[in-house]
């Protein structure tokens, strides 16, 4: 099984609401990540756990705000964001980020539109 | 700066056609070279390659990794509907931005029937 679920599917926000997008496996895996990704565009790297432990944050703005309540769930809490952030947002896991670890599995994605 | 490059970008074939594409690469501390499959949503994982000349094969696809000229390719063969997606290849490296992967832009491949 290398399931990552994501919720919800679809989000439309105006720019002074507050929601979260939520991420969950249950793989045993260790390392846990949020993309951002715009259309015709590749994946982007925002964030990486491990350990429930932050490790990267790729300069994000801090209306973006990860959170790794334990090993099987990650969230990303959102706050006055603009529409230039809406975007598809991956949710990915590894076992680890070590080598022969670090194949990462994504979930389905949420699609985001911030009016 | 550390790039990975695909080509073609996209790519139009008959059903049953041979298709390879293309990654190259520049990377400081390269650890691993991964492909995926992205349809509408989330990419799927296909290969992982870490030795070079080691060809990696999953049903009709295969993929492999030269070290030494720096590009991995992958293969479809007998190509379906099915297959169209973009394709997308990446590293992971050593350092400071561990677990970190680095995405090329893809490459759209339309199988036609």
């Amino acid at each position: 099984d290398t399931e990552v679920t994501q919720t919800p599917k679809h989000l439309v926000m105006g720019m002074t609401n507050k929601k979260s997008l939520k991420c969950e496996q249950h793989m045993g895996h260790r390392a846990m990540y949020w993309y951002k990704q715009k259309a015709k565009k590749p994946p982007e790297l925002m964030f990486v756990y491990s350990y429930e432990k932050l490790s990267i944050n790729e300069s994000v703005p801090s209306r973006f705000s990860p959170e790794c309540p334990n090993s099987s769930l990650l969230n990303l809490h959102l706050h006055a964001l603009q529409p230039e952030d809406s975007a598809l947002y991956l949710c990915a896991s590894s076992r680890g980020i070590g080598v022969g670890t670090d194949t990462q599995y994504f979930g389905p994605g949420t699609r985001l539109t911030v009016l | 700066e550390d790039k990975v490059v695909q080509s073609p970008l996209s790519l139009v074939v008959h059903e049953g056609d041979t298709v390879t594409l293309n990654c190259s690469y520049e990377v400081t501390n390269f650890r691993s070279l991964l492909w995926y499959k992205q349809e509408k949503k989330a990419p799927t994982f296909l290969f992982m390659l870490t030795s070079s000349g080691i060809e990696k094969k999953s049903g009709r696809l295969s993929s492999i990794l030269d070290k030494k000229e720096l590009f991995s390719i992958l293969n479809i063969t007998a190509t379906q509907t099915g297959d169209s997606a973009i394709y997308l290849c990446a590293y992971s490296n050593y350092g400071g931005s561990q677990g970190n992967l680095i995405f090329g832009k893809g490459t759209k491949l339309s199988v036609k029937p």
